[in-house]
């Protein structure tokens, strides 16, 4: 079945470091992989998507997310985070399973500090 | 893109009782979702309604608890029938973006039953 795991709950990073949210994914043929952004009382915002060619996708924002097969992995990056990118991050893996439909990680909070 | 409203914004209801939830897209769109968000976690898919059909739901979910309207190709409706206060959630309306896969999500109904 198709799964997406986001192994950390919540993240802190200072404003101006690197950030790197963990994605691994479980699904039998070439993935549709999204990152999605919900920003405190907002609605779900998309970073970013693969679906083939280029490994390395570039986002909104300064995001991008790195596609490795091997590894069954879609970390999200940025090389330095600005106060509001404070949100909870979703990863998703598109399947089609009678139909095509979203299924979401668990979701990584991420604080940033001053 | 898609930009998406959905109406009540936020609603407070006593137990026994039911909320319809409205969904409204600015362009025709084939698919829409709704999922379920409770609090502190990811979201949750109820059901796919596509227009001129029966929706098709989750496991865990069932049309005389959630049943769907889908009228027309720009509008949709949920209700939460029979509240009870495990069915405090913010609910979420989405549709897919053509053939890209990618969602556009509205702002979500937080729904607090007491």
């Amino acid at each position: 079945a198709q799964s997406v795991t986001q192994p950390d709950i919540h993240i802190t990073v200072s404003e101006g470091a690197s950030l790197e949210l963990r994605c691994n994914y479980s699904y039998g043929a070439t993935p549709y992989l999204f990152w999605y952004v919900q920003s405190p009382g907002q609605g779900l915002q998309l970073l970013l998507k693969y679906f083939s060619g280029d490994t390395l996708v570039q986002g909104i924002k300064g995001f991008e997310a790195e596609f490795k097969r091997s590894q069954s992995s879609f970390n999200l990056r940025k090389p330095s985070v600005h106060w509001s990118d404070a949100a909870e991050y979703f990863c998703a893996v598109g399947a089609h399973t009678g139909g095509f439909k979203t299924i979401f990680g668990a979701g990584t909070r991420l604080f940033v500090k001053a | 893109s898609a930009v998406i409203s959905q109406k009540p914004s936020r609603d407070i209801c006593q137990r026994g009782t039911s909320l319809t939830i409205q969904c409204q897209v600015d362009s025709q769109v084939t698919m829409m979702f709704w999922y379920r968000q409770q609090p502190g976690q990811s979201l949750t898919l109820i059901a796919t309604a596509n227009q001129g059909s029966e929706a098709t739901y989750e496991s865990g979910f069932v049309i005389d608890k959630f049943p769907i309207s889908r009228p027309n190709l720009t509008f949709s409706t949920l209700t939460v029938s029979n509240m009870s206060p495990e069915d405090s959630s913010i609910y979420l309306c989405s549709v897919e973006a053509g053939r890209s896969y990618e969602q556009y999500f509205g702002p979500g109904t937080r729904l607090t039953v007491t």
